[in-house]
């Protein structure tokens, strides 16, 4: 089945460094990707649509000059999360929608940043 | 807008069926999807609904009713490993262009022996 991987799966880092999140799909072409994050014992809360070969689409109160996205290819797409600080300390998911009727969000594996 | 709604927190008994409903308020409904969520992890798909009625898939089916706004996943023969958080998600004809889906808080369901 698709498969969609994300890496690394944890990160630690300093407060004011960057992080660069990676996220392939495996088996399936993506033109979109989604990236969510979610807060403990919280849901997931949709941040940004990453298009490939476009500009992302941010969703309301996320900073686009904070969170990087670039889809450099039909399976690739990256989140760099810049001058990190404490409160983005969070479990970032991303997700790709396979094309396929029913079409179906496969979820990477998440990747959990903590910020210190 | 969307709104989802949903029960906190269940609990059952292994071997057991329990029921997690979930309303939705959305403008433009263009499907109804759950998620199966262990702590730490991903989500994984479990269901998709996009017309009245039940969906059986082994031992979990998903029910939808679009003119009351409202689902919900089945599950049934419970097992420890059942244990987890079931997410409730809508997708809006408004959203079909980029098709992302907005999720519900989530239903944390703990099986006990």
């Amino acid at each position: 089945g698709a498969v969609v991987s994300q890496h690394p799966s944890w990160v630690i880092c300093k407060s004011g460094t960057s992080v660069k999140i990676e996220c392939r799909s495996l088996d399936f072409q993506a033109t979109t990707m989604f990236w969510y994050r979610q807060f403990p014992k919280q849901s997931l809360m949709l941040m940004a649509t990453s298009n490939e070969g476009s500009k992302a689409t941010y969703e309301q109160g996320v900073e686009k000059d904070k969170f990087l996205i670039n889809h450099a290819s039909l399976t690739l797409s990256t989140l760099t999360v810049t001058s990190a600080h404490p409160e983005d300390s969070s479990f970032y998911i991303c997700s790709a929608p396979t094309g396929i009727k029913p079409e179906t969000q496969y979820f990477g594996p998440g990747t959990r940043l903590l910020v210190l | 807008g969307q709104n989802i709604d949903q029960p906190t927190e269940m609990t059952a008994t292994e071997g057991a069926i329990v029921q997690i409903n979930c309303t939705y308020q959305t403008s433009g409904f263009n499907g109804l999807f759950w998620y199966q969520q262990h702590a730490g992890e991903a989500p994984t798909f479990l269901s998709y609904n996009v017309l009245d009625g039940l969906e059986e898939k082994g031992r979990f089916s998903s029910f939808l009713s679009r003119s009351k706004g409202y689902s919900y996943l089945l599950l049934k023969e419970l097992q420890m490993k059942d244990s987890a958080s079931y997410l409730c998600a809508v997708r809006s004809t408004l959203d079909t262009g980029r098709r992302a889906l907005t999720f519900g808080s989530g239903t944390r369901l703990q099986v006990q022996p």
